[in-house]
């Protein structure tokens, strides 16, 4: 069955370093999305991209903030300069078109910033 | 903007027992709506799709209603196990750009 994969599974990080976070998305969908999950809150949507471009963001993804599909298959997502609070578990998902396809999520990376 | 809410934060039952977990969001306008399940520390694996032109979808002893107009769906496992144990969470897709999450419930079913 088709999946979506992240890499790492565990990062850790010094305060003010970038990091970088990838995902393969499933290759047959369209919409790529990144979301994070503070430990005991709920999960918040940050960024979706479609056609090679941000469709919708929301207020947290800043300008320290940045995703990219470098060639096709990888789905990256950069934090130019890691807070403290950024330290999370960061899920990516890919979908489809429309009303009638399930998003699918990878198992996440655990990013701890010290 | 869609505030999705789970009710209740958790739940403990006996084995055996049905479960009725309920979610409610405030934009009826929407594409469809997931229920993912979340073991402790894991990602999210998806349950159920239903569209929102259907009332209903099940998967084996899980089964999934949604009442749009009104903004609820809920979803029911029949005769839980201690398997069943993790957290459940309902998403709204309002569009083809992003899905909302409610915080979701907590769930323990005991042997």
């Amino acid at each position: 069955e088709p999946e979506v994969t992240q890499t790492p599974s565990h990062q850790v990080t010094q305060m003010g370093q970038e990091v970088i976070l990838r995902c393969v998305p499933i290759s047959n969908h369209l919409y790529f999305y990144w979301y994070r999950q503070i430990l005991g809150q709920k999960v918040e949507f940050l960024v979706s991209f479609y056609n090679n471009e941000i469709s919708e963001k929301s207020e947290i993804f800043d300008d320290q903030f940045s995703v990219e599909r470098p060639d096709g298959s990888n789905f990256t997502l950069k934090i130019r300069s890691t807070k403290l609070e950024d330290s999370a578990m960061y899920f990516c998902a890919s979908s489809g078109r429309g009303q009638v396809t399930e998003a699918f999520f990878g198992q996440g990376t655990r990013l701890t910033v010290v | 903007k869609q505030e999705v809410t789970q009710i209740p934060a958790a739940l403990s039952v006996p084995e055996g027992e049905n479960l009725v977990l309920n979610c409610s969001f405030t934009d009826s306008a929407i594409y469809n709506l997931q229920w993912f399940r979340q073991d402790p520390g894991k990602g999210l694996t998806s349950l159920l799709l239903i569209q929102s032109s259907q009332r209903e979808q099940t998967s084996g002893r899980l089964n999934a209603s949604l009442d749009k107009s009104s903004g609820r769906s809920t979803l029911y496992i029949a005769a839980s196990q201690p398997g069943d144990s993790a957290t459940y969470l309902c998403a709204v897709r309002d569009n083809d750009y992003k899905l909302s999450f409610g915080a979701g419930t907590t769930v323990t079913v005991r042997a």
